[in-house]
């Protein structure tokens, strides 16, 4: 079945700095892609996403890049803040609706000022 | 605003009882899933949805069933729980053919 390998599961970044999150998915069928936050007792809510048919997206401080042909996509924020610190999670759907979703197992983000 | 809300935010079960986790949503939604999220393992899916009455599994639905008797409503059942399935459950939302998923504020589960 689908797999999402995501890389690395910790990042400590100093404000303003950029921060990187690349993630590799296994099923080549995979047509959506979206980068969920989560905040410390809150429930994940979705920062940015792509679709196969498109190689970059941007919003604001962040943006998602996609290569379809290595088949891995990666979640950069530039300038990055202290309200930036949470985990990330990637995703890749895997049903031709591209609606059902697998993680990564997450990215613990850390910005410190 | 869409809004996922789930029947409890803390749940102690024995081990063996039988376990029901409601989750309804107020935007007429298809797709509804349930997922568990551990430490370390992200979020995975257990069970999804895409309309009244259809279920497919997802990545571990062993020792859950699901139960979508109405739009509005996704029923996760733990026929006979067990210590393994402590955890947190977080209930999801989407339009057909939007990605976006709209989780609700998670029910954490405790099975002694």
């Amino acid at each position: 079945g689908e797999n999402v390998e995501q890389h690395p599961s910790t990042l400590s970044v100093q404000e303003g700095d950029s921060a990187v999150i690349k993630c590799t998915y296994s099923d080549s069928a995979s047509n959506y892609f979206p980068w969920y936050k989560q905040e410390l007792g809150k429930r994940p809510q979705l920062i940015i996403d792509i679709r196969s048919n498109v190689g970059e997206k941007k919003d604001q401080r962040i943006a998602v890049t996609l290569n379809k042909t290595a088949k891995h996509f990666s979640l950069h924020i530039t300038e990055t803040q202290p309200e930036d610190s949470a985990v990330y999670f990637c995703a890749a759907s895997f049903n031709q609706a591209g609606t059902a979703l697998i993680f990564g197992k997450g990215t613990t983000l850390s910005v410190s000022s | 605003d869409v809004k996922v809300t789930q029947s409890s935010r803390y749940l102690v079960k024995r081990t063996g009882e039988k376990v029901f986790l409601e989750c309804v949503q107020d935007m007429d939604h298809e797709n509804m899933f349930w997922y568990r999220q551990d430490p370390g393992l992200g979020l995975r899916l257990i069970y999804f949805s895409y309309d009244v009455k259809m279920k497919e599994k997802g990545d571990i639905p062993e020792g859950y069933s699901v139960s979508r008797e109405k739009k509005e409503r996704f029923s996760l059942i733990l026929e006979s729980a067990s210590t393994n399935q402590t955890s947190m459950y977080l209930c999801a939302s989407s339009l057909m053919g939007q990605g976006e998923q709209y989780f609700g504020p998670g029910t954490r589960l405790t099975v002694t």
